[in-house]
Formats: structure tokens, C-alpha cells, sequence
């Protein structure tokens, strides 16, 4: 597609269920972000991507979140046993990344508006 | 923390009137970017600023870089009701990789 897609778009869940979140990067771009949003706030790094490793994951708020990417395309972020605090926008971001450094811009996605009730 | 500070947090002006947004960090960047977030909805790149440059424009859009002061502002000229959005600048993380570390975001509502 010609920009980054996200889904689900909305998910309500209740305390204790896993969700899979799903994220399709621009065609091409190597590098793959996925961030967080709770309400009115800015932007909290979980993890990164280039290619299918994950050279930083150190944003990842506990054990009960992973995320995994294949084939250097689509990414899947999976909250386990999720609690009401995980209630927040997570946000993919996908770019062209060389030799680890970005100098260049990232291109969101619409979010997937997590709520957990 | 890398992690910067905008002011102010909101603003709120008429539509016609330059909205100023100023961003600080903290450590030595190759460049600072501003993105901007329409109510539930994803980011949008804005404008990118190089290190080496002290003033960029895009059409209504004015950014200023100061590395001595480790500061930079975003400028909104002439604004519109369209314009009402948050305003997040981010900076490359110092370490190893590409992600971005963003401000907390100013909250800009242009009245019509």
C-alpha cells in the first residue's frame, strides 16, 4: 500500500486477554517503530526494527509485551494478560533507515486505539 | 533522558494570527523534525532541520534551530482553523539506531 496500515484500527478487551496488534510498513523501508500514546501525552518508544531484528527493544514496559517481525515486512506488537494501564494508542512507524542511523522521516500509521476494560 | 520539553503546552489563538512553538533537548542531534497530530489520528512529518542549518521554511511554516542553545521553534504563519492539531518535535535517539525521541507535543487550537 502506499502508506503505513494499521489494524485493528479500535480494540476493546477486557483485563486479562492477549491482542494482537498488526502493522504493514511502506513497501521497502527496512525500518520499523512501534510507539505508544496514552491520552494526551507524547509519544513513548517500545521497540524497533531493522529488518526482522529488533536491535532495541528497550522501551517494552514488561515481559507481557512482544513484538515480532517477518519476512522484513509486516510487524505484530502482542500484549499478553493485558491490564487497564495498557489502555493507550499504539502507533507504527515505518522508514528507510542506512547503516543504523536515521537521518530522514518517519511515516505513521493511523494507530490502533487499544482499551482494556 | 533524551527526552525534550515543548512549550507551551497549549495555545490558543484567532485564525489570521502566527502560532510559535518551541522545542528544547538535551544532547548533541544531526537533525530535529517536527510532525504534526490531528485528533486521533496518526503523526505527519512537517519539516526536517539539519544540524548545520539555522532556519528552514515550508509554505506558512517556519523553523528555527539554535544547537548552541539546544532549542528550536516552529512558526505558523497567517494560521487557520485547519491548522488546529498537536505539534511534537522529535530528535534522533544519541545511541545506536534510528528511532525518534518526542517532545510531549503542544496543543494548537486556531479559532475561527
Amino acid at each position: 500500500g502506499a502508506g503505513v496500515s494499521q489494524s485493528p484500527s479500535n480494540k476493546v478487551t477486557e483485563k486479562g486477554k492477549d491482542v494482537e496488534l498488526r502493522c504493514d510498513p511502506i513497501s521497502g523501508h527496512t525500518a520499523l517503530y512501534w510507539y505508544r500514546q496514552s491520552l494526551g501525552q507524547g509519544l513513548e518508544f517500545l521497540i524497533y526494527f531493522q529488518g526482522n531484528s529488533a536491535p532495541d527493544k528497550s522501551g517494552l514496559p514488561s515481559d507481557r509485551f512482544s513484538a515480532e517481525r517477518t519476512g522484513g515486512s509486516v510487524s505484530t506488537l502482542t500484549i499478553q494478560r493485558t491490564q487497564q494501564e495498557d489502555s493507550a494508542v499504539y502507533l507504527c512507524a515505518s522508514s528507510l533507515v542506512s547503516r543504523g542511523l536515521n537521518t530522514g522521516e518517519l511515516f505513521f500509521g493511523e494507530g490502533s486505539r487499544l482499551t482494556v476494560l | 533522558s533524551q527526552q525534550g520539553e515543548e512549550d507551551p503546552q497549549a495555545l490558543s489563538i484567532q485564525e489570521g494570527e502566527n502560532a510559535t512553538m518551541n522545542c528544547s533537548y538535551k544532547t548533541s542531534i544531526n537533525n530535529l523534525q517536527w510532525y504534526r497530530q490531528n485528533s486521533g489520528r496518526g503523526l505527519v512529518h512537517l519539516i526536517l532541520i539539519r544540524s548545520n542549518e539555522r532556519e528552514k521554511h515550508s509554505g506558512r511554516l517556519r523553523v528555527t534551530l539554535d544547537t548552541s542553545k539546544k532549542s528550536s521553534s516552529l512558526l505558523i504563519t497567517a494560521s487557520r482553523a485547519a491548522d488546529t492539531a498537536s505539534y511534537f518535535c522529535a530528535t534522533p535517539w544519541a545511541g545506536q539506531g534510528g528511532k525518534l525521541i518526542f517532545g510531549q507535543g503542544t496543543e494548537l487550537s486556531v479559532k475561527p
